[in-house]
């Protein structure tokens, strides 16, 4: 089945870039998905990118698709100390009844 | 105005009880979900109905049964609880098209 992969954990220096990495083993892939999960909240959607992108940027966030490799990062520019949580990586296609696969979630720590 | 909402958000019981989790959401979505995510946030889907109707059954275990009495309400019942059970509750909504999930705030359930 489809499989999605992230490494657990992250820590970086307040003021540097963060760049989260999720590989996926879907072919179909339709939408390709970041979420961020603080400390006892909800997961709260930040960014989706469709399969035909190569490219994303929102603000102090730029997601980055490589098909080819079926690899998805999450670069967050000026990490400050509120974007500490984690961060979970979700990919779906069109014959899955809408269903997400996750990731298991990227830890990220930002340091002062 | 919440678009998610979940009840309750902390639940203490027993070992063999049963109690129900409710989940309203009001973006007028037709597919609603509910997840578990575990004590290492690891996140793993249980139910998914469309219109009322179930999508996605994922091997959950007959204890627990879904309801949806309408497309706003997906409710979670669940009898005989076990220790295993206690995780945090996610209720989530999702758009037809991009299949974006919006998450309720969880309901923290601990069985005793």
């Amino acid at each position: 089945g489809e499989d999605v992969e992230q490494s657990l954990f992250l820590s970086v220096r307040e003021g540097d870039s963060s760049v989260i990495n999720c590989t996926y083993t879907d072919s179909s892939s339709t939408y390709l998905y970041w979420y961020k999960q603080e400390p006892g909240a909800g997961l709260q959607l930040l960014t989706y990118i469709f399969s035909n992108m190569d490219m994303k940027q929102d603000q102090r966030l730029t997601v980055l698709l490589n098909k080819k490799d079926k690899h998805l990062s999450l670069r967050i520019a000026d990490t400050q100390t509120g974007d500490s949580a984690i961060y979970f990586c979700a990919e779906t296609n069109a014959g899955n009844n809408r269903k997400l696969i996750w990731g298991l979630g990227t830890s990220l720590a930002v340091n002062p | 105005d919440t678009a998610v909402s979940q009840t309750p958000k902390y639940l203490v019981t027993q070992m063999g009880n049963d109690k129900s989790i409710k989940c309203e959401q009001n973006l007028g979505h037709d597919t609603m979900y509910w997840y578990k995510q575990d004590s290492k946030k690891f996140l793993k889907i249980m139910f998914s109905y469309n219109n009322k109707e179930l999508i996605i059954n994922e091997t959950v275990p007959n204890r627990f049964s879904p309801k949806s009495p309408d497309k706003a309400h997906l409710n979670l019942h669940i009898n005989s609880l076990e220790l295993g059970d206690s995780a945090v509750y996610f209720c989530a909504t999702g758009l037809a098209a991009s299949n974006e999930q919006f998450f309720g705030p969880g309901t923290r359930l601990t069985v005793l």
